[in-house]
């Protein structure tokens, strides 16, 4: 049971354009969201995230929003830059309970120079 | 600030066989977990820690995998007998406390089992 869907496995977008990252969830009792950035033999990094309470947040090139109804975020990077070139996790975390994040599959992004 | 040290970062084993995997987080972080990474999948929690205490290990399988946190710093994984389908990345991640909004990673041990 998959409850946080990346359903792009792969993105490709030209250097200076926006790259849109997609994440989909199911179970509503999430109240936090985080991107996780992955380059080749490192553990992910994070880089942004987003309570519940808000539906947009931004830092610098990269901007995370929220639609609750829709059970659905999104990731803008603008501009894109060829060392964003990576995989991208998007994460939930429980509202109670077991507060361990819950990951997507990954959402590989080639930045073309 | 010293990040999370994770050894080995490969290991080839053949099947039946035995493994271990050591962790040391970020000094001063009470929460530690550790994560099983299939390729093309996303992270999956494997059991958390706070201090030395376990939080959450629903999703380990006992029959084979085994960890522990002496001394609530660092960590080590086993997993005894091996099967082919544990072949995945093991990540240990720590973070400030429990519910820590920001888990930090380690380069995570690649293990390899035929």
């Amino acid at each position: 049971d998959q409850q946080v869907k990346q359903n792009s496995p792969s993105l490709s977008v030209q250097e200076g354009r926006i790259s849109i990252l997609n994440c989909d969830y199911t179970n509503s009792m999430f109240d936090y969201f985080l991107w996780y950035k992955k380059y080749p033999a490192e553990g992910p990094t994070f880089l942004i995230s987003i309570s519940s309470i808000k539906d947009k947040n931004e830092d610098g090139r990269f901007t995370v929003f929220l639609n609750k109804s829709a059970k659905h975020l999104s990731l803008h990077i603008v501009p894109s830059q060829p060392g964003d070139s990576a995989v991208y996790f998007c994460a939930a975390r429980l509202h109670t309970g077991r507060r361990a994040l819950t990951f997507g599959s990954g959402t590989r992004l080639q930045v073309q120079p | 600030e010293a990040g999370v040290a994770q050894s080995p970062r490969y290991k080839i084993i053949e099947k039946r066989q035995s493994v271990a995997f050591w962790c040391n987080p970020i000094s001063g972080h009470a929460t530690l977990y550790w994560y099983q990474q299939i390729l093309g999948q996303g992270p999956k929690l494997l059991i958390q820690f706070q201090n030395n205490g376990v939080v959450d290990d629903s999703q380990l399988p006992k029959d084979r995998f085994s960890a522990e946190r002496l001394k609530g710093v660092d960590s080590t994984l086993k997993i005894q007998p091996a099967k082919l389908e544990d072949s995945a990345v093991y990540l240990c991640a720590s973070s400030r406390s429990w519910g820590g909004d920001e888990q930090f990673f380690g380069p995570g041990t690649r293990l390899t089992v035929l």
